[in-house]
């Protein structure tokens, strides 16, 4: 069945250091979306991507990048981890095809930065 | 500015009574519309959509929701509560413009008593 993994599920790491999350997704959908989830914040989005080499801010952006080298993966890094970054988040992608843009989610990875 | 507001935070219902979540959103045209269930340290399911047509939309797990464009609403609802429904769930707004971003509300924590 296809699926969409993320790795690590948790991670805990210091100021300053740099981060990767992985994702992983097995549709074979363009688009891929990274979002971070905080109480009273709901899901909010920090890059998206509709296809190899494109990537595009969200609305949370600022300490994050992301690269697309194939369609399958969507590496979300943090280039100097903050405190503020501590949160959970998630990866989801969807078929770039009309009306259907239903998302998939992946399981999610707990990030603590101390 | 497009938002969705989940204007209750957290919901307690006892098992067997009806349930309603509320949304509204706020677009400018009738966007596509989503709920989103995440149960603990689970990443989001998809309930149900809605793209057009019928404004009673089914879902999986019993749940269903009413579109209401003269309300701008897209309440959830189930008609009997089943202690496994505690969870959180997500509104979503989907843009209809081709770029298959969401906006999603702040969530409704539910509370199921026995």
């Amino acid at each position: 069945d296809a699926e969409i993994t993320q790795s690590p599920r948790h991670k805990i790491t210091e100021t300053g250091r740099q981060v990767t999350l992985a994702c992983h997704q097995t549709w074979n959908h363009n688009n891929m979306f990274w979002y971070r989830q905080d109480l009273g914040h709901g899901l909010r989005l920090i890059h998206y991507s509709y296809g190899v080499q494109d990537t595009n801010k969200g609305e949370v952006s600022d300490g994050y990048s992301v690269s697309r080298s194939n369609t399958e993966d969507l590496p979300l890094t943090l280039e100097s981890a903050a405190s503020s970054q501590t949160s959970v988040y998630f990866c989801a992608s969807s078929v770039a095809s009309g009306n259907n843009n239903e998302q998939f989610f992946g399981p999610g990875t707990r990030l603590t930065v101390l | 500015a497009q938002s969705v507001t989940q204007p209750d935070i957290h919901i307690t219902v006892s098992e067997g009574a009806s349930l309603e979540l509320r949304c509204n959103y706020s677009y400018g045209a009738t966007p596509y519309l989503f709920w989103y269930v995440q149960s603990p340290g689970q990443g989001l399911q998809l309930l149900l959509k809605y793209f057009s047509g019928d404004t009673l939309v089914q879902g999986i797990k019993g749940f269903e929701a009413e579109f209401k464009r003269s309300q701008s609403s897209f309440n959830l609802r189930k008609p009997s509560v089943h202690w496994s429904d505690a969870a959180e769930y997500f509104c979503a707004v989907g843009s209809t413009s081709g770029t298959y971003k969401y906006i999603f509300g702040t969530g409704t924590r539910l509370k199921v008593l026995a």
